[in-house]
C-alpha cells in the first residue's frame, strides 16, 4: 500500500540558506501534519493543513511556512537556516472525516553547517 | 497547554519479560490516545484508543484506556529483541487533529 512520501531523505544546507522539504501524503489522505524532531528529543507539532487550508499551528518558527497544494501535497520552506533547525522533520498524513490515525513519513534529516 | 507524559523513561529487560509502558495526559476536548513504535525511522502506529476500557490487542502487545483517570498502558508479553524501540504515546484534542507526544520511553531487551 502507498505510504506518506517525503523528499528529501537527507538534506545538508549550511547557515542562513533555504531549505524546502516535500511531502506526498496517501492518496485521498486531506490532512497533512508537519513535526520536527532534535535528536533524543519526542516529535514537536510544526503546523497542519486539511483541505489545503492551515488548520492548526505549533512551534512553528517565523523563518518557516508552509502550504498544502491541490494535490494534496504539502512543502514546508525553511529560510535563514540556523544550526538549531538540524533535525528529523516527519509528515504524517490522514483522512479527517473518518478520524483515521495519522501515519508518518520517513522523514527528512536536515542538518545545518 | 495539552501534556501528555510518559514513564519510565527508560526501560531494560530480558527477553521474555512482560513490560507496561504508561501515558498520562492532561488536554482539552479529548479524542484519542495513540501508541507509536519508533526505531531508527518514522514512529509506526500501533493502537489507537477512543474509548474507555476497551483492549486492543494486536500479537504479543495490547493497550487499554482510562479516560477517567487519564491514562493508558501499553503491555508487551514476552518481548523479544526486536521489541526494543522508543514507545510514543500522543493524544488527539481540542478541535483540530494535532497530535501532542510525550517524551516517549525507550524500551531495551536483553538477549
Amino acid at each position: 500500500a502507498a505510504g506518506v512520501i517525503q523528499s528529501p531523505r537527507h538534506l545538508i544546507k549550511e547557515k542562513r540558506e533555504t531549505a524546502t522539504l516535500k511531502c506526498y501524503p496517501i492518496p485521498r489522505h486531506d490532512t497533512v501534519y508537519w513535526y520536527q524532531q532534535g535528536p533524543g528529543q519526542d516529535p514537536q507539532f510544526l503546523i497542519s493543513f486539511y483541505e489545503k487550508m492551515q488548520s492548526d499551528k505549533g512551534s512553528i518558527p517565523d523563518r518557516f511556512s508552509a502550504q498544502q497544494f491541490s494535490d494534496y501535497h504539502s512543502e514546508l520552506n525553511m529560510s535563514s537556516l540556523e544550526l538549531g533547525d538540524s533535525a528529523l522533520y516527519f509528515c504524517a498524513s490522514s483522512l479527517t472525516d473518518l478520524n483515521t490515525e495519522a501515519f508518518f513519513g520517513q522523514g527528512t534529516r536536515l542538518t545545518v553547517v | 497547554e495539552d501534556k501528555v507524559v510518559q514513564s519510565p523513561l527508560s526501560l531494560v529487560v530480558h527477553e521474555g519479560d512482560t513490560v507496561t509502558l504508561n501515558c498520562s495526559y492532561e488536554v482539552t476536548n479529548f479524542r484519542s490516545l495513540l501508541w507509536y513504535k519508533q526505531e531508527k525511522k518514522a514512529p509506526t502506529f500501533l493502537f489507537m484508543l477512543t474509548s474507555s476500557g476497551i483492549e486492543k490487542k494486536s500479537g504479543r502487545l495490547s493497550s487499554i484506556l482510562d479516560k477517567k483517570e487519564l491514562f493508558s498502558i501499553l503491555n508487551i508479553t514476552a518481548t523479544q529483541t526486536g521489541d526494543s524501540a522508543v514507545y510514543l504515546c500522543a493524544v488527539e484534542a481540542g478541535g483540530n487533529e494535532k497530535l501532542t507526544f510525550g517524551t516517549g520511553t525507550r524500551l531495551t531487551i536483553i538477549p
